[in-house]
């Protein structure tokens, strides 16, 4: 079953608007951690923004915050004044204390591209 | 910049060769996580080493082996490549006491003919 859901192949979104990415996930444990990272074309995964489960407010790095919704088991990314640079793939994903150690979940990605 | 390092940037086999891939973890990290990116695809994991021993094991077949060296440098190794086996290889390397923090390389891409 697919633990992360991300259910935007793409999104458009014009230059200093703000976007939001969905990410929904599935899991039984009580702690887990949620990542949201940044893919351009050059292939290299950039970390941008961590939620713990029994983090109580909503994690925020700079332009990027993370709507967590814990009842709902959504991790939406939030990305404010967007800029031309952010045009990359968006991946969410989910760490799991299992038998993996601590292996990250992806969903499949959000391709956003960011106009002029 | 993460400090995270992988060798090579691109290779091209055939079909039945074999592989190995190499990653320079970041200072101070003591475990790495090697994943697997076929296009269009997120990455998925296929194994983790901490302390030069695997630490877990996503769904890949055992001809994907992997070593982990005292410097915490690490390498894939691929045997008997096939097709699928075409992919973007990342790894990441973090602390075992904050796995909150999982830095990734630029990647090696594979592509096997």
């Amino acid at each position: 079953a697919q633990k992360i859901t991300q259910t935007q192949p793409g999104m458009f979104v014009q230059e200093k608007e703000a976007v939001t990415l969905d990410c929904t996930y599935d899991t039984s444990d009580q702690s887990y951690g949620l990542f949201w990272y940044k893919q351009p074309s050059s292939g290299e995964m950039i970390f941008l923004i961590y939620q713990g489960s029994y983090d109580e407010q909503n994690a925020t790095e700079g332009r990027y915050s993370l709507n967590f919704q814990k009842a709902r088991k959504s991790a939406n990314l939030v990305i404010s004044a967007s800029q031309l640079g952010d045009s990359a793939m968006y991946f969410c994903a989910m760490r799991e204390l299992g038998d993996s150690g601590y292996a990250l979940n992806f969903g499949k990605g959000t391709s956003l591209l960011v106009t002029p | 910049e993460t400090g995270v390092t992988q060798s090579p940037t691109h290779l091209i086999k055939t079909r039945g060769q074999q592989v190995t891939l190499r990653c320079s973890s970041q200072s101070g990290h003591n475990t790495v996580s090697w994943y697997q990116q076929a296009l269009g695809q997120g990455p998925q994991f296929i194994f983790q080493y901490y302390r030069e021993e695997e630490n877990g094991r996503g769904n890949f077949p055992p001809r994907f082996s992997g070593l982990q060296f005292p410097n915490y440098s690490s390498e894939l190794n691929v045997n008997a490549l096939e097709l699928d086996d075409s992919a973007l290889y990342l790894c990441a390397s973090s602390f075992r006491g904050h796995p909150y923090e999982q830095y990734f390389g630029p990647g090696t891409r594979l592509t096997v003919t």
